[in-house]
């Protein structure tokens, strides 16, 4: 049972560059999320999914897409990144709803040169 | 619109000392609470919640947190901290309990507490 996992674990991009962050559960969750988290800011939710088949913004969302592929994975995509999106970002999923236990993953170390 | 603010960006302490580190928040409905902790170079795991009921909650490490509707605070407290506490500690509120494209879940700050022997 790996819980969340996410690839890569690390990655150094060029300014306009594009890239997919992975992220899979193995616990049967419905809800999974993608936070970025920077110095002296906490989390802060790009993109969230509900359930299969429904995504919705989080309070970051610009410059962002994700696509929930089955129950298990979630994916985020830059397009064309900038150096603003150099962060950690995260992948998170609980059972259903708010109130329930959100699992991270480890992290991916992103920076953009 | 619900905040989180965690007033203390680092908190030293020595071993077996006490510890409070504090949570303040703002909704103008229902909110549930959640401590997560996040040891280096980690995701975030949770320590504690409070949905309802009694309002004090303790998490399986010795900490413990109690809501406290008037003054709006959730705040994390220990009475003895060891070395292995030494982490950053987010404070979290929602006001949605359903899963629906409604809510969110908003995180403070963070505080990062460390534990000198």
């Amino acid at each position: 049972n790996a819980g969340v996992t996410q690839t890569p674990k690390f990655q150094v991009l060029k300014t306009g560059q594009s890239m997919t962050l992975q992220c899979a559960q193995d616990m049967n969750h419905n809800s999974m999320y993608w936070y970025r988290q920077d110095p002296g800011m906490g989390l802060r939710l790009i993109y969230y999914s509900a359930s299969e088949g429904t995504t919705d913004k989080g309070e970051v969302p610009n410059g962002y897409n994700v696509s929930r592929l089955n129950k298990r994975e979630f994916s985020l995509r830059l397009e064309s990144a900038a150096p603003s999106q150099t962060s950690v970002y995260f992948c998170a999923s609980s059972l259903r709803g708010w109130t329930d236990t959100q699992y991270f993953g480890p992290g991916t170390r992103l920076t953009v040169l | 619109a619900q905040s989180v603010t965690q007033l203390d960006s680092q908190v030293p302490v020595f071993e077996e000392a006490p510890v409070e580190l504090r949570c303040n928040y703002s909704s103008s409905v229902s909110v549930y609470l959640f401590w997560y902790v996040q040891y280096p170079n980690q995701g975030l795991q949770l320590l504690l919640k409070y949905l309802s009921g009694s309002t004090l909650v303790e998490s399986i490490n010795g900490f413990e947190a109690e809501f406290n509707k008037s003054q709006t605070s959730f705040h994390l407290r220990k009475p003895s901290v060891h070395i292995s506490d030494t982490a950053e500690y987010f404070c979290a509120v929602s006001d949605h309990w359903d899963g629906g494209s409604q809510g969110n879940l908003i995180f403070g700050k963070g505080t990062k507490l460390s534990v000198k022997p």
